[in-house]
């Protein structure tokens, strides 16, 4: 079985460019992760979806990032203008329905604004 | 308000020897307790688990865990590390019964030595 897919994943922009990352979850998963994680930091959830609805999107700055789920399935997060201090990893995650499931992530898109 | 601690940022230890990484959590009633290892330019894979029963949890790659609900912790303990147990372990918390909003602690990145 497919694990949940990211792509790019390296993309250098420079800053003030717009910049879309792309995330496809493991089959039957509902629920889906964007979390944004600095060199040395854990992870910190941007966004979290449950089929195609944002449930949690209390920590996505929602002036330059948005997200999408349409058919909540895959996702697509996006940043516009890109900043320097938007240089991290972004990674995706899903997992199923359910209080007691784990999270499965991707390998991250690297992201460096210069 | 919840919390993640990881004590030790950077540990070494030889191949062979015995591993505990320490992690402690501020947080009212018992949540539910996972680590995850990260290894180089790769996505997060959990490691194990601990929602309620046995304090002591065994996970993947000859890893443990055991809950100690006095203390707040949640060492993950390895007998006998191997040179591919390098890299960054995180602890993650989540309130019971909501495990999909995470709280991460910094990590510890582990070095063995040959």
């Amino acid at each position: 079985e497919a694990g949940v897919v990211q792509s790019p994943r390296y993309k250098i922009i420079e800053k003030k460019q717009p910049v879309a990352f792309w995330c496809n979850p493991i089959s039957g998963h509902n629920t889906l992760y964007w979390y944004l994680q600095n060199l040395g930091q854990g992870p910190e959830l941007l966004i979290r979806y449950e089929n195609e609805e944002a449930v949690d999107d209390s920590q996505l700055p929602k002036d330059r990032f948005s997200a999408e789920r349409l058919k909540g399935v895959d996702s697509t997060l996006k940043i516009q203008p890109a900043e320097l201090g938007d240089s991290a990893v972004y990674l995706c995650a899903s997992s199923e329905r359910g209080d007691t499931t784990e999270a499965f992530f991707g390998q991250g898109t690297r992201l460096t604004v210069v | 308000a919840q919390s993640v601690t990881q004590p030790d940022i950077h540990i070494t230890v030889s191949e062979g020897a015995s591993l505990e990484l320490r992690c402690n959590y501020s947080y009212g009633a018992t949540p539910y307790l996972f680590w995850y290892v990260q290894s180089p330019g790769q996505g997060l894979q959990l490691l194990l688990k601990y929602f309620s029963g046995d304090t002591l949890v065994q996970g993947i790659k000859g890893f443990e865990a055991e809950f100690k609900r006095s203390q707040s912790s949640f060492n993950l303990r390895k007998p006998s590390v191997h040179w591919s147990d390098a890299a960054e372990y995180f602890c993650a918390v989540a309130p019971s019964g909501n495990n999909r909003k995470l709280i991460w602690g910094l990590g510890t990145s582990l070095a063995v030595n040959p």
